[in-house]
């Protein structure tokens, strides 16, 4: 079964600085997605920045950015300049293509100190 | 677009009482999820529908709860009658056709609690 870890449960931040968040997944399949989700005390998740599995390019999304590597199956959330908005919780997602189940990590809570 | 919206947006009531959420999922999306989030338990899938049919409704914690698609629009995940232990925040999540990645796009969610 797929299984997604993120084994930083919380990390602090300096603004302005550069943290870089952890995710490893298990699988066994070839074709996939990858997904960071931002939840804001609002408690709303939003995206943040999608990877499928067959590009090897990393994604970006202005400040944010991913490290995708297939092999040792590491998908960490790289965060530029940070910004006292960018504390949140963090959810790492795994899916396998052509499916509708999301795989979740647990979470890693950011914090950003001004 | 305006997203996935959903309604109410905090919703307290007594035990025993039915409670109903709603959702409006971005226009064109032919899937919805509901999920329920806790501390206990963090994200859970509760159903699954596809161009408004429940595929998947393993995630329903019992028959206390059930959900309805009538059109490809509106979603209602009702609870009756509702308890303690249901308190949680509920979301609901829309998404794209799953031959083109099948992204998941939440609303703000509802933070439900029971009495």
């Amino acid at each position: 079964a797929q299984t997604v870890t993120q084994s930083q449960p919380e990390m602090s931040v300096q603004e302005a600085e550069t943290v870089t968040l952890s995710c490893t997944y298990d699988t066994s399949e070839s074709d996939y997605y990858l997904f960071w989700y931002k939840q804001p005390p609002s408690r709303q998740m939003i995206l943040v920045i999608r990877q499928e599995a067959y590009k090897q390019q990393n994604a970006t999304e202005n400040r944010f950015s991913v490290n995708f590597q297939k092999a040792a199956k590491s998908f960490s959330l790289k965060i530029s300049d940070s910004q006292l908005g960018d504390a949140a919780m963090y959810f790492c997602a795994y899916k396998e293509a052509g499916t509708y189940k999301y795989i979740f990590g647990t979470g890693t809570r950011l914090k950003v100190l001004a | 677009d305006a997203g996935v919206i959903q309604s109410p947006r905090h919703e307290v009531t007594e035990m025993g009482q039915e409670v109903t959420l709603r959702c409006k999922p971005i226009s064109g999306h032919n899937s919805l999820f509901w999920y329920r989030q806790t501390m206990m338990r963090g994200l859970e899938l509760l159903i699954y529908f596809n161009n408004n049919v429940p595929i998947d409704d393993s995630g329903m914690p019992e028959d206390r709860f059930s959900a309805k698609m009538p059109n490809a629009s509106f979603s209602t995940l009702k609870i009756q009658p509702s308890e303690p232990r249901d308190s949680a925040v509920y979301f609901c999540a829309s998404s794209g056709p799953l031959i083109s990645g099948g992204t998941q796009y939440f609303g703000p969610g509802t933070r439900l609690t029971v009495l």
